[in-house]
C-alpha cells in the first residue's frame, strides 16, 4: 500500500489531454512539492515537473504539474503514442522521514 | 551534465552483502546529494537513502539496519552496501543526483542495474 495514491491506469487518444492524480497526506504533499517521473518501458525514470512547476531542459510544456492541499495533478496535452509509460508522483514524507511514491499510473494512448 | 553509472554484482546469495557503486562524471562528488532507488521487477520505486559528502547519509528507515552508504571523492564515486540480502532484495537499482535528504526531485537518474539475490 503505497503512502502516495495513484489511478493504476489511465487512457486517452492522440491529441487528447490527460490527468493524473496523486493523493497523500499533510505529511507528504501537504508540506512539500511533488515531483513526477515517466518510465518509458525498460528504461530509467525520467524526471518531468518538480517544484511548483518547472520541468528540466527537454521536457516539452505538453507536460505540467499542479498541486492544492494534500493533491497533486499530472497534465499531458497533445498525447502521443510516446507518451505511453509509467508515471510516478513522489515527495518527502517528515513522518515516515523517507521519499515516498506513488504505486505509478500506466498511459495508455488509444 | 552530469552522468551516473552503476555497477556491481548482477547475483547475490541470500544472507550475503549487496554491494554496488556509482560513478558521477560531469560533476564533483563533493557537490550535491547521491541516492539510491530501487524497483523491484513489475513493481513500483523505493527510496532507499541519500548521501553527501559533507552532511552525511540518510536512510528510508525499513532499510536502515541493513544499510551504509559512503563516497569516495579520490574516486568521484558512491556506493550502497545492503546486508543480510533475501530474495525481496531483488530489484533493479537505480543511482541518482539528489538535491538535499528533503530537495525536490531526483534527476538525472543512471540506466539502473538488475541485482537478483538467489543462492
Amino acid at each position: 500500500q503505497s503512502v502516495l495514491t495513484q489511478p493504476p491506469s489511465v487512457s486517452a487518444a492522440p491529441g487528447q489531454r490527460v490527468t493524473i492524480s496523486c493523493s497523500g497526506s499533510n505529511s507528504n504533499i501537504g508540506n512539500y512539492y511533488v515531483s513526477w517521473y515517466q518510465q518509458l518501458p525498460g528504461t530509467a525514470p525520467k524526471l518531468l515537473i518538480y517544484g511548483r512547476n518547472d520541468r528540466p531542459s527537454g521536457i516539452p510544456d505538453r507536460f505540467s504539474g499542479s498541486q492544492s492541499g494534500t493533491s497533486a495533478t499530472l497534465g499531458i496535452t497533445g498525447l502521443q503514442t510516446g507518451d505511453e509509460a509509467d508515471y510516478y508522483c513522489a515527495t518527502w514524507d517528515n513522518s515516515l522521514s523517507a521519499w515516498v511514491f506513488g504505486a505509478g499510473t500506466k498511459l495508455t494512448v488509444l | 551534465q552530469v552522468q551516473l553509472q552503476e555497477s556491481g554484482p548482477g547475483l547475490v546469495k541470500p544472507s550475503e552483502t549487496l554491494s554496488l557503486t556509482c560513478a558521477v562524471s560531469g560533476y564533483s562528488i563533493s557537490d550535491f546529494y547521491w541516492g539510491w532507488i530501487r524497483q523491484p521487477p513489475g513493481e513500483g520505486l523505493e527510496w532507499i537513502g541519500s548521501v553527501n559528502h559533507r552532511r552525511g547519509a540518510t536512510y528510508n528507515p525499513s532499510l536502515k539496519s541493513r544499510l551504509t552508504m559512503s563516497i569516495d571523492t579520490s574516486k568521484n564515486q558512491f556506493s550502497l552496501k545492503l546486508s543480510l540480502v533475501t530474495a525481496a532484495d531483488t530489484a533493479v537499482y537505480y543511482c541518482v543526483t539528489s538535491y538535499g535528504v528533503e530537495g525536490d526531485r531526483f534527476d538525472p537518474w543512471g540506466p539502473g542495474t538488475l541485482v537478483t539475490v538467489s543462492s
